[in-house]
Formats: structure tokens, sequence, C-alpha cells
């Protein structure tokens, strides 16, 4: 069975300090992996995706497939990155788009 | 564009009584589903649907119900409510070509006493 993990669920960090939000995760086939993220208020959202290899509001992740990890990576935090994070795997199947897997969540705390 | 729309925002239930939490978008995707959040389990698949007529259980389907008759709608169906099921729950819907992203209500929190 796929399983994402995220072993903090408490981050707390000062602003300008690097931060760093694990997520391992365990899947049979090749990995399709995400972060979301939900501000206080807002709505979940979708932060970035290993296929597009981008980098959002200074945020990266990069996937390594011998770790199994897909760490989200910051090297100056700012207190408006302050929220909740979830690290997500699809699902197998074509059809499964709509279907992810999703972390505990960590709650990242940049103070000022 | 209203994107996904969730109602009601909040609810309080006994134990026992139905209810039926609706989820309605208007991106005309065909993937919907629901979710259930609950401190330190993160975001879990209850049902999930490719498209009008089409659903199947996620990992905690026991206790909902789900239909779909349109594209646009996909109410989720508390049968018979218990104590268990105080979560915060949010629907979502993508569509193939966004590989991944789904876009999500801003949730209905539900207390059953």
């Amino acid at each position: 069975a796929q399983r994402v993990t995220q072993p903090e669920k408490l981050l707390s960090v000062f602003k300008g300090a690097p931060v760093e939000l694990k997520c391992n995760y365990s899947y049979s086939g090749s990995p399709e992996l995400f972060w979301y993220v939900q501000y206080s208020r807002q709505r979940l959202q979708l932060l970035l995706r290993h296929i597009s290899r981008e980098s959002i509001k200074g945020f990266t992740a990069d996937l390594n497939k011998g770790e199994t990890s897909f760490h989200l990576k910051k090297p100056f935090a700012q207190e408006e990155d302050s929220a909740m994070y979830y690290c997500a795997l699809k699902n197998a199947g074509g059809t499964s788009y709509g279907k992810l897997t999703f972390g505990q969540g960590t709650i990242l705390t940049v103070h000022p | 564009n209203a994107g996904v729309t969730q109602t009601p925002k909040f609810q309080v239930l006994k134990t026992g009584q139905s209810m039926t939490l609706q989820c309605a978008q208007d991106m005309n995707h065909e993937y919907m589903s629901w979710y259930r959040q609950d401190p330190g389990m993160g975001l879990r698949l209850i049902h999930y649907s490719v498209g009008a007529g089409i659903t199947d259980q996620g990992e905690v389907p026991n206790g909902y119900n789900v239909s779909r008759s349109t594209t646009e709608d996909f109410p989720l169906r508390l049968l018979s409510a218990a104590p268990s099921q105080t979560s915060v729950y949010f629907c979502a819907s993508s569509t193939q070509g966004l590989l991944g992203k789904l876009f999500f209500g801003s949730g209905t929190q539900l207390s059953v006493l």
C-alpha cells in the first residue's frame, strides 16, 4: 500500500532562517508527488509538484528515489510562509488524477 | 468563477441523525472527491468520482454515501452520524490536464454530539 509520512507535526523557525519540511513515501511504481499548502483562513492549494521542477514562492522540492523522499526547502523563511503543509502522492492508475494520498501535515511557524 | 462550493460551512448533529454535505463545481471537472481532515491524520479520502454516474470508495468510506448524477454536483451523505465522524470535510475537483492539481472547497466543519 502506498503511504506518505511527514515526521514533523510542528516546525518553528525564525524569519530568514532556512527551512526544510520532510516527506517520505512508500510506493512501488514511479511516484508523482506534490506539496499542498493551507494558509490561515484560505483554501488548501497546490504549492508545487515534482514533475514541473518549479520553484514557487522560493520553495523547491527534489524527488530522491533512493531515499524515497520529497523534502520541501526554502533558504530564507518569511513570516507569510506560516501555514499547514501537506505532502501528497498521486495514486496509481490512469484515472487517478483527482485521487491523492496525503501525509499527516506539518504546521510551519515562522517567527519574526 | 466560483470554483468549488461547499455548504454548509458549519454543522452540529446529534448521534444518529443524517445529513447531506453539498459540493458543486463550475469548472467542468470530471474528477471529484471527498476528504476528511483530522489532527495527526492528515487528509483521508472518503469517496471519489471520475465522472457522472461513476463513484468509488476511498480509504475511509464507512458511514458515508455518495452519488454523482451530474458533472457539477457530488453530495456526501452521512447515513447515521456518529461522534467519530466529527471532522472537517473537504470536497475537491480536478481534471486530467491539471496533472494532480486539486481545487478544494472551503470545507465543512462537522460536530457530532
